[in-house]
């Protein structure tokens, strides 16, 4: 079955940058994008950016632009989303997830588990 | 950006009620509306997709309906494994937004 698997919690200080990685199997990786989102502890769901699994073509949150980074791995089936100059209010669980398509509009399923991603010093 | 409301933000209803949530966009928005239902501790799940459509595998108690600016997500009979939180989330145009939530208990 499509399955997606997120590398494990982080804690990291201010300024710091952090890289999560999230493997794909059960399809294949390139029919379809994947899309980042976050949850803030207690908080609603904030889309941060997409990249294509077929050219790495990527779209992000202007929100967040300058600070993140989607890249993939197509060998490895793998997305990654390195997010840079942590501040307190990055704390959240970061999820990836499959887009319905090729491309950047549609609908989210499945998801990965999420990754807790703590900013302190 | 296109912003998407919710209503209610939490409801208490008892086992067999029919729940109905609304998501309202703030310009049109066609059909390209999801839901999601996400229990604590847990990833999202994809409910229904372009407005009407039943995802594969769940079940055919969840309902969705509208187009343009005004959507509804219905539970027919609540059931105590529905207790969660729903979000509607728009695919018109970049930014992908999410709703902010509606959080179901039972009664």
């Amino acid at each position: 079955q499509v399955q997606l698997v997120q590398s494990g919690g982080e804690v990291k200080k201010p300024g710091a940058s952090v890289k999560v990685s999230c493997k794909a199997s059960g399809y294949t990786f390139r029919k379809y994008g994947f899309s980042w989102v976050r949850q803030a502890p207690g908080q609603g769901l904030e889309w941060m950016g997409w990249i294509s699994g077929y050219n790495g073509n990527t779209q992000y949150s202007q929100r967040l632009q300058g600070r993140v980074a989607i890249t993939t791995d197509t060998s490895a089936s793998t997305a990654f989303l390195e997010l840079r100059s942590l501040r307190s209010d990055d704390t959240a669980v970061y999820y990836c997830a499959r887009d319905s398509s090729g491309g950047v509009s549609g609908w989210f399923d499945p998801w990965g588990q999420g990754t807790l991603v703590t900013v302190s010093s | 950006d296109i912003q998407m409301t919710q209503s209610p933000s939490s409801l208490s209803a008892s086992i067999g009620d029919r729940v109905t949530i609304t998501c309202q966009a703030s310009q049109d928005i066609s059909d390209h509306l999801n839901w999601y239902q996400q229990k604590p501790g847990k990833a999202p799940k994809l409910l229904i997709y372009d407005a009407i459509n039943l995802q594969t595998g769940v079940p055919s108690g969840f309902s969705g309906s509208g187009s343009g600016r005004d959507f509804t997500f219905t539970i027919s009979s609540l059931q105590p494994e529905d207790i969660g939180t729903y979000y509607c989330q728009q695919y018109a145009n970049l930014p992908l937004t999410f709703g902010p939530g509606t959080k179901v208990e039972i009664k």
